[in-house]
């Protein structure tokens, strides 16, 4: 079963601007990672927070981490069209460190 | 380099055949992992080698279900009387970290399985 959720579902804006999505999960976990899936190919790795951060940026990404809500928001800034995919947060759970867990993912689509 | 590849990247196969898919991790990664995909779904997780051991397959299925690693670098996921729920996109990712869960996996472009 999925970890949690990631809302919206999806998400339409324009080239240049700022894209928010969020994820929730359920257990108490050790690390949370996002990942990008472009349509019909496998997932690249973006940026990984640690339990013990609260905020980290990499480029154009600022993730989140608030471990009281189980929560996590990811924001790409000044959007690409080349941006458009599918993001999905991952949690290794505490106790099972050796797998990911997934979330449903927001499928963003950046109009040029 | 070389990214970790799969292949067949499409298979269409016949409600009752058997399947065999296959991943070719990077070198000297010591963990591989299997996920299905299903339509408008993140990834969940299959089963998790560390060289030649399976060390997790919590999350397959079904007995149908099957995957090896024999020398600690290519895998076969292998599905028996495949049904049209199995069909999914299996995803394959490697570490060359033991703990894995706790870093970066590197994903192959995956395998698109239809039952009809």
């Amino acid at each position: 079963s999925q970890q949690g959720e990631e809302d919206p579902q999806a998400l339409s804006i324009q080239e240049g601007e700022n894209a928010t999505m969020n994820c929730s999960y359920k257990t108490s976990i050790n690390n949370l990672q996002w990942y990008r899936q472009n349509s019909g190919r496998g997932l690249v790795h973006l940026i990984l927070i640690r339990s013990n951060e609260r905020e980290k940026h990499s480029g154009r990404l600022r993730v989140t981490l608030d471990t009281s809500k189980k929560s996590s928001s990811l924001l790409i800034t000044a959007s690409r069209a080349a941006d458009t995919a599918s993001y999905f947060c991952a949690t290794d759970a505490r106790g099972a460190t050796n797998k990911l867990i997934f979330g449903t993912g927001t499928l963003l689509a950046v109009q040029p | 380099g070389a990214g970790v590849s799969q292949s067949p990247r499409y298979k269409v196969a016949k409600r009752g055949q058997d399947v065999a898919l296959r991943c070719d991790p990077i070198s000297g990664h010591v963990s591989l992992f299997w996920y299905q995909q299903a339509l408008g779904q993140g990834p969940e997780f299959l089963t998790y080698f560390q060289n030649e051991a399976q060390l997790d397959k919590s999350g397959l299925p079904s007995d149908r279900f099957f995957a090896e690693r024999p020398e600690g670098s290519v895998s076969t996921l292998k599905i028996q009387r495949t049904q049209q729920e199995d069909s999914a996109v299996y995803l394959c990712a490697s570490s060359p970290y033991r703990l894995a869960g706790g870093r970066e996996q590197y994903f192959g472009p995956g395998t698109r399985l239809t039952v009809t």
